[in-house]
């Protein structure tokens, strides 16, 4: 099993330009989650889905889409990439539910630079 | 609100020596987990130890403990004989279930801890 991939590992952007972050994961996990890693910040939860077909806002939403494709895919799109969207982005999926928590497991993350 | 605190934002040891990294939480919520991560210099985020609120039995897995005391609402992690392989930014995580329906998971800033061969 591969866990939790995401793609790209590296990707530069410029101000403006648009990309979509991809995740994947293959633990039949009905969560997954994106957050954005800054330093001294820890980490801080864009969007989450919480099942196939349902997404919604985490803590710092603006700027940024989500898809949940399917089970396993969910990704985090730029429309506008702007200097302050320069992080490490991480995805993480979870057998937790709306009725109960478990642990979350993270992709190897993509570090963004927005010039 | 949830919060985590690592006050420990660095720390350096000497090969062999023992550490210990400290994490206090908050919450109101009496069903929570508690969680440590370790980020090595390579950047992915892996997963140690999850510890439900119920359950405050310490425990050990080789050369790692965990510390969890709900009387000082602390979850502190002990590296025995630390190794150059420890040097990592270690993340203590506060989870609990939001009213949203989904798994809010608290982040502290994390502790860097470097060991010294």
């Amino acid at each position: 099993n591969a866990g939790v991939t995401q793609t790209p590992k590296f990707q530069v952007l410029k101000t403006g330009q648009s990309m979509t972050l991809q995740c994947a994961q293959d633990m039949n996990h009905n969560s997954m989650y994106w957050y954005r890693q800054d330093p001294g910040m820890g980490l801080r939860l864009i969007y989450y889905s919480a099942s196939e077909g349902t997404t919604d806002k985490g803590e710092v939403p603006n700027g940024y889409n989500v898809s949940r494709l399917n089970k396993r895919e969910f990704s985090l799109r730029l429309e506008s990439a702007a200097p302050s969207q320069t992080s490490v982005y991480f995805c993480a999926s979870s057998a937790g539910t709306a009725f109960r928590t478990d642990t979350q497991y993270f992709g190897p993350g993509t570090r963004l630079t927005v010039l | 609100a949830q919060k985590v605190t690592q006050a420990q934002t660095e720390i350096s040891v000497v090969e062999k020596e023992d550490v210990t990294l400290d994490c206090v939480y908050e919450t109101r919520d009496t069903t929570y987990y508690l969680f440590w991560y370790k980020q090595p210099p390579s950047g992915e985020l892996v997963f140690l130890i999850r510890r439900n609120s119920f359950d405050e039995q310490n425990e050990i897995s080789g050369r790692y403990s965990w510390n969890f005391q709900k009387s000082t609402s602390s979850f502190n992690f002990t590296i025995t004989a630390s190794q150059v392989v420890d040097s990592a930014v270690y993340f203590c995580a506060l989870s609990v279930l939001n009213s949203g329906g989904y798994q809010k998971v608290t982040f502290g800033i994390g502790t860097k801890l470097q060991v010294i061969p």
